[in-house]
């Protein structure tokens, strides 16, 4: 079966310091992957998708970006947070077809 | 813009009620989706319905459609305890890369 694994769970980080999340997925192949950001007590909101190695789509213009250096692995980053950078990050996955999105279990964020 | 919009924003409920929850969506799409969201945990897909669909059933849990409205409801029967989550509706409009979620709904179900 699909897995997502993401790390860390939970992250303190000071404004202006860089930020690298990764996220690795096992159980299938070729998947599209996504980076979601969601605010407290609000939906989801997409940041990136991938559909394939080194091919990132970004939906909203912000100073995070992310990369798909291998077919199972997704890295979101950022070279200076900001306070409004706070959020639970989760990364999920779909397979080919109208499948849907399979997440995994978040990073929490917290830019202080 | 937002594509799904969940109603009520919160509901509160007795063990064994049911709980019904509303997704309205603006364009035209190619499936709707439920899912489940545990405090500080990922969302879980609960259950899909295509465009052509009215209606679908998984469990305790009933889905509707109605593409002339542009709504959708999801009924969860005989509630429990563990129901207790956030739910959110979310739209594919037929490319299957940007799903558009609402929201969501709080729900409590208190023993």
């Amino acid at each position: 079966s699909q897995t997502i694994h993401q790390w860390p769970a939970t992250l303190v980080q000071p404004v202006g310091s860089p930020l690298s999340l990764e996220c690795t997925v096992e159980g299938t192949s070729n998947p599209n992957l996504y980076w979601y950001r969601q605010a407290a007590g609000r939906g989801l909101q997409l940041l990136f998708y991938s559909v394939g190695i080194g091919q990132i789509s970004s939906e909203v213009p912000q100073n995070l970006s992310a990369s798909r250096p291998q077919d199972r692995q997704f890295i979101l980053s950022s070279k200076k947070l900001l306070l409004s950078d706070s959020g639970f990050y989760l990364c999920a996955l779909t397979g080919q077809g109208y499948s849907p999105l399979h997440f995994g279990n978040g990073t929490r964020l917290t830019v202080t | 813009s937002q594509q799904g919009e969940e109603d009520p924003q919160a509901l509160s409920i007795q063990e064994g009620e049911n709980a019904t929850m509303n997704c309205s969506y603006k364009t035209s799409i190619n499936n709707l989706q439920w899912y489940r969201q545990n405090s500080g945990r990922g969302l879980v897909h609960l259950i899909l319905i295509r465009s052509n669909e009215r209606e679908k059933h998984s469990g305790r849990l009933r889905v509707t459609l109605d593409t002339s409205k542009k709504s959708s409801s999801l009924l969860i029967t005989a509630s429990r305890a563990a129901d207790t989550a956030s739910y959110f509706c979310a739209t594919d409009q037929g490319y299957g890369q940007n799903f558009v979620f609402g929201p969501g709904t709080r729900l409590s179900v208190l023993p």
